[in-house]
């Protein structure tokens, strides 16, 4: 699987977008990009992925630049309990594959 | 959903050690992940219907075995201090037209003193 990186941590104002940001430069063509989160002292959770176009669903929205080597996390209006360790993976779309976890962004939302 | 037990456990440096997963119903995929404290989980090992299916950079005294009743086990020979971690399981279904996501566990821990 491909490299990600992203920031340690981010700070948001409840209510407000948290954007989250995650390079993958060198992402493979057939390689997806999967975002999961992580509540503290529980398994972490499945919120979207994408392979080329933007995605959304009832949590958040994926913005995946053109070129691919970047994408973005938006969660609309943030709420304390979306308070978490945000993971940006990349991998093929084979739920067989393990999956390789970075350091993750610590997200921070606060009244 | 995923469900994982015991929630905590201590044990002593030598010592082995089992810990339980259920599936969520009709997976066929288990994956277990090892989290050290300020850490992202690191795979450890899967099992598809029974069989080991990918392994990370863990030592044979790591094993698992897989049943036909949505459950499955990590059991961990010789503790060693650096054991003490969140152990999280999760299941997928691994098929045609078959779901992309992994549901994760809530975890084990355990420390090793």
């Amino acid at each position: 699987d491909a490299k990600t990186t992203q920031p340690p941590s981010m700070d948001c104002a409840e209510g407000r977008a948290a954007n989250l940001p995650c390079n993958h430069s060198t992402i493979s063509g057939n390689e997806y990009v999967y975002w999961y989160r992580q509540i503290h002292s529980q398994g972490p959770q499945y919120i979207i992925h994408g392979l080329k176009n933007n995605e959304t669903n009832e949590m958040a929205s994926l913005i995946i630049t053109e070129d691919r080597k970047s994408s973005t996390l938006i969660l609309p209006h943030a709420t304390l309990r979306d308070t978490a360790v945000y993971y940006c993976i990349v991998r093929v779309n084979n739920a067989g594959n393990m999956l390789t976890f970075g350091g993750g962004t610590r997200l921070m939302v606060k009244p | 959903g995923v469900t994982q037990s015991p929630t905590h456990l201590i044990k002593t440096r030598g010592q082995q050690v089992t810990l339980r997963c259920s599936s969520q119903s009709g997976h066929n995929t288990v994956s277990w992940y090892q989290q050290a404290l300020g850490q992202g989980p690191q795979f450890i090992f899967q099992y598809y219907r029974k069989e080991e299916n990918g392994r990370g950079n863990f030592p044979p005294r790591f094993s698992g075995l897989q049943f036909p009743n949505d459950s499955s086990e990590l059991n961990v020979n010789a503790l060693e201090l650096d054991d003490s971690a969140l152990y999280l399981c999760a299941s997928s279904l691994v098929g045609q037209g078959a779901s992309h996501e992994q549901f994760f566990g809530p975890g084990t821990r355990l420390t090793v003193l």
